[in-house]
C-alpha cells in the first residue's frame, strides 16, 4: 500500500477563496482523521470519520469548515471562504479499529496551506 | 478529555549523547502510545507503538518505555546523532481510536 495520499502538498490561494484539501487513506483502514498543525496549537483533530461516517466535528473551528467521507477510499477537507488565519499545515491520518491496542496511526504528508 | 505533555520543549545535543524524552498523559485508560518523528516541513513518521499491556519497545538505537499507570512515557536515543534532529511527538490511543497529541519536543544534534 502506497500509504496515506494527500494532495495537494501546497495550495496557495486567496482570502475568500474555496479549497478543498483531498485524501485517500490506507485501503482496509476504517477511521480516518484530520488534523490541523500550527505553531501557536500544535496538531490538532478536526474531525474523525467511521466508517465513512463522521463521528466527532466539535474540532471544526467554524461552518467556514467542512469535511466529507463519500466512500471508503476517499475524503475531503473544504474551506469556503478561506482566511488568512487558515494557514497552516492540514493532516489526514488512517488507522484501523480492528488492530484493537496494535492500533497504529498512518499519516500522510500533509497539505501546507497558505491563504493570503 | 485526555492531555498530553511533552518535557522538553527543545534540546540541543552533542553528537554522540545519549538522551531521554518525556510524555506524559492525564488518562491511563489508553490502548497505546505511540512516538512519531517530524522533519521540518514533512509529514509525521510513526517510530515505535507500545500496547497498554506493554513496558518497552526497542527500535535499532530507540526505546520507548511505558508507565500507563503513572502516565509516563519516555523515548530514549542512544548514541545521538545529526540525523537524529527532528520533532519528537507522542501520541496516545483510547478507545476511540483517535491520536492525542502533545506539542514535541524539537531536537538539534550538532557535530
Amino acid at each position: 500500500d502506497a500509504g496515506v495520499i494527500q494532495s495537494p502538498r501546497h495550495e496557495v490561494t486567496e482570502m475568500g477563496q474555496e479549497v478543498t484539501l483531498r485524501c485517500k487513506p490506507i485501503s482496509g483502514h476504517d477511521y480516518l482523521f484530520w488534523y490541523r498543525q500550527t505553531m501557536m496549537r500544535g496538531l490538532e483533530l478536526l474531525i474523525y470519520f467511521n466508517n465513512n461516517v463522521p463521528i466527532d466535528d466539535s474540532g471544526m473551528p467554524e461552518d467556514r469548515f467542512s469535511a466529507k467521507m463519500p466512500n471508503a477510499s476517499f475524503s475531503t477537507l473544504k474551506i469556503q471562504p478561506s482566511e488568512p488565519r487558515d494557514s497552516a499545515v492540514y493532516f489526514c491520518a488512517s488507522t484501523t479499529g480492528a488492530g484493537g491496542m496494535n492500533t497504529e496511526a498512518f499519516f500522510g504528508q500533509g497539505t501546507r496551506l497558505t491563504v493570503v | 478529555k485526555q492531555e498530553v505533555t511533552q518535557i522538553p520543549a527543545a534540546l540541543s545535543v552533542p553528537e554522540g549523547e545519549n538522551l531521554v524524552l518525556n510524555c506524559s498523559f492525564t488518562d491511563s485508560a489508553i490502548y497505546n502510545l505511540q512516538w512519531f518523528r517530524q522533519d521540518p516541513g514533512k509529514g509525521l513518521t510513526s517510530l515505535l507503538l507500545i500496547q497498554s499491556s506493554q513496558r518497552e519497545q526497542t527500535s535499532g538505537r530507540l526505546n520507548a518505555s511505558l508507565d500507563k499507570s503513572s502516565g509516563r512515557s519516555t523515548l530514549y536515543i542512544a548514541a545521538s546523532q545529526p540525523g537524529d534532529s527532528a520533532t519528537y511527538l507522542c501520541a496516545v490511543t483510547g478507545g476511540s481510536y483517535i491520536p492525542t497529541f502533545g506539542r514535541g519536543t524539537s531536537l538539534i544534534v550538532h557535530p
